[in-house]
């Protein structure tokens, strides 16, 4: 069946631009989450939605990065007034329930230059 | 809040070698626990996890992990590793009562001929 699927995966902006990023889960998956990945970073955590909500909020690192799921799908992660530090790779990870594996899409590639 | 720590960045190993990957957490509340890993150029996929029971859990590929409690700890092991395990491997921890899920920096282990 399908995955997690992540558009566009490649994108570069100019300094000061916003950009959107677009996660479609698996049909299904009420747990949606955001991770940026930059080289030695790891996985940071960004946000994490249940249904259509956002308990947690606590990982985005400015006010300048906001998160949006409707319908229990899909979801946006908006960067505004992008800065060359917002340059990583942002990967989406949908599942049933934490207990349940996370099923990562292939990641959207942010490039500010 | 919760916190992963990987120490070790890089593990580089022979061949056929038992291998251990540690991964410390930080909690004031329980927590699940995972291991994932990413071999090059592919996404995170679930190689164990850690709900309740046993403190030995067993996973894909061979590999094992150990809940330590009083130590919060849960280091990967495995007895004899395989050029193929060459990856990135990533510890994650959840508080049970949310779906947040916190990764750690990530182990990449190097394994030689």
């Amino acid at each position: 069946g399908a995955g997690v699927s992540q558009s566009p995966s490649n994108k570069v902006t100019e300094k000061g631009k916003d950009v959107e990023l677009r996660c479609d889960p698996i049909s299904g998956h009420t747990a949606l989450y955001w991770y940026r990945q930059s080289l030695g970073q790891g996985l940071e955590f960004l946000i994490y939605f249940q249904g259509n909500s956002a308990p947690d909020k606590s990982g985005l690192p400015s006010d300048r990065f906001s998160a949006e799921r409707t319908g229990g799908s899909v979801s946006t992660l908006t960067i505004q007034r992008t800065q060359q530090e917002d340059s990583a790779v942002y990967l989406c990870a949908s599942s049933l329930g934490r207990e349940s594996p996370l099923h990562f899409g292939n990641g959207t590639r942010l490039t500010v230059t | 809040a919760q916190s992963v720590t990987q120490l070790d960045s890089q593990v580089p190993v022979f061949e056929e070698a038992p291998v251990e990957l540690r991964c410390n957490y930080s909690s004031s509340v329980s927590v699940y626990l995972f291991w994932y890993v990413q071999y090059p150029n592919q996404g995170l996929q679930l190689l164990l996890k850690y709900l309740s029971g046993s403190t030995l859990v067993k996973g894909i590929n061979g590999f094992e992990a150990e809940f330590n409690k009083s130590q919060t700890s849960f280091h990967l092991r495995k007895p004899s590793v395989h050029i193929s395990d060459t990856a990135e491997y990533f510890c994650a921890v959840s508080p049970i009562n949310t779906d947040k899920l916190i990764f750690g920096t990530g182990t990449r282990l190097q394994v030689f001929p």
